[in-house]
């Protein structure tokens, strides 16, 4: 079946721009988290989403990172006035049974 | 704190064996994870282990120990198409996962 897809692959923006990451889930996966993963580094937690509610945004960098999940499916990652250190990878992940995690391809994001 | 410590790299030779350690340190403990993941693409569930002993898939066997706050990964007859980064991931008591910086193996012929 279908594996987490995550749109753009790609995304090449200007320092103080705004951008939004879309990550579709496995259908059916109650469980979705986002991430960030920097070069030589583990995947850092961002939020967890449980259905259609941030069950834990603790991983937030800051009040420039924004996530929604309005119809516990489609989830949105939103970053306002990016920054140079925003560059990274954005992974998503989905689950079923918080057992199992499917990640997505991830989203390379280069703010210049 | 919450720390994950495994090697920054390690280097094989094709068909032989290999064992890619993990130590952790989480509040409260909810199972070990590792996880492949090849140069520029997502990472891959390989192994999960939340009781104390060995796990076998395959080549591939991962062992913990809870009271030690230790895990390995055991690659056997090992091909170049191993060659990935292995992330270890403890889950909290939180469900969260704490990731390593993952170890770096290089297979050479």
């Amino acid at each position: 079946g279908a594996g987490v897809s995550q749109t753009p692959s790609n995304k090449v923006t200007e320092k103080g721009k705004y951008v939004e990451l879309r990550c579709d889930p496995i259908s059916g996966h109650t469980a979705l988290y986002w991430y960030r993963q920097s070069l030589g580094q583990g995947p850092e937690f961002l939020i967890y989403f449980q259905g259609t509610g941030a069950a834990d945004d603790s991983g937030l960098p800051n009040d420039r990172f924004f996530a929604v999940r309005p119809e516990g499916s489609v989830s949105t990652l939103k970053i306002q006035r990016t920054e140079r250190g925003d560059s990274a990878v954005y992974l998503c992940a989905s689950s079923s049974d918080r057992e199992i995690f499917d990640f997505g391809p991830g989203t390379r994001l280069l703010v210049l | 704190g919450q720390n994950i410590d495994q090697p920054t790299e390690m280097t094989a030779t094709e068909g032989a064996i290999v064992q890619i350690n993990c130590t952790y340190q989480t509040s409260g403990f909810n199972g070990l994870f590792w996880y492949q993941q090849h140069a520029g693409e997502a990472p891959t569930f390989l192994s999960y282990n939340v009781l104390d002993g060995l796990e076998e898939k395959g080549r591939f066997s991962s062992f913990l120990s809870r009271s030690k706050g230790y895990s390995y990964l055991l690659l056997k007859e090992l091909q170049m198409k191993d060659s990935a980064s292995y992330l270890c991931a403890a889950r909290d008591s939180n469900y969260q996962l704490i990731w390593g910086a993952g170890t770096k193996l290089i297979i050479k012929p």
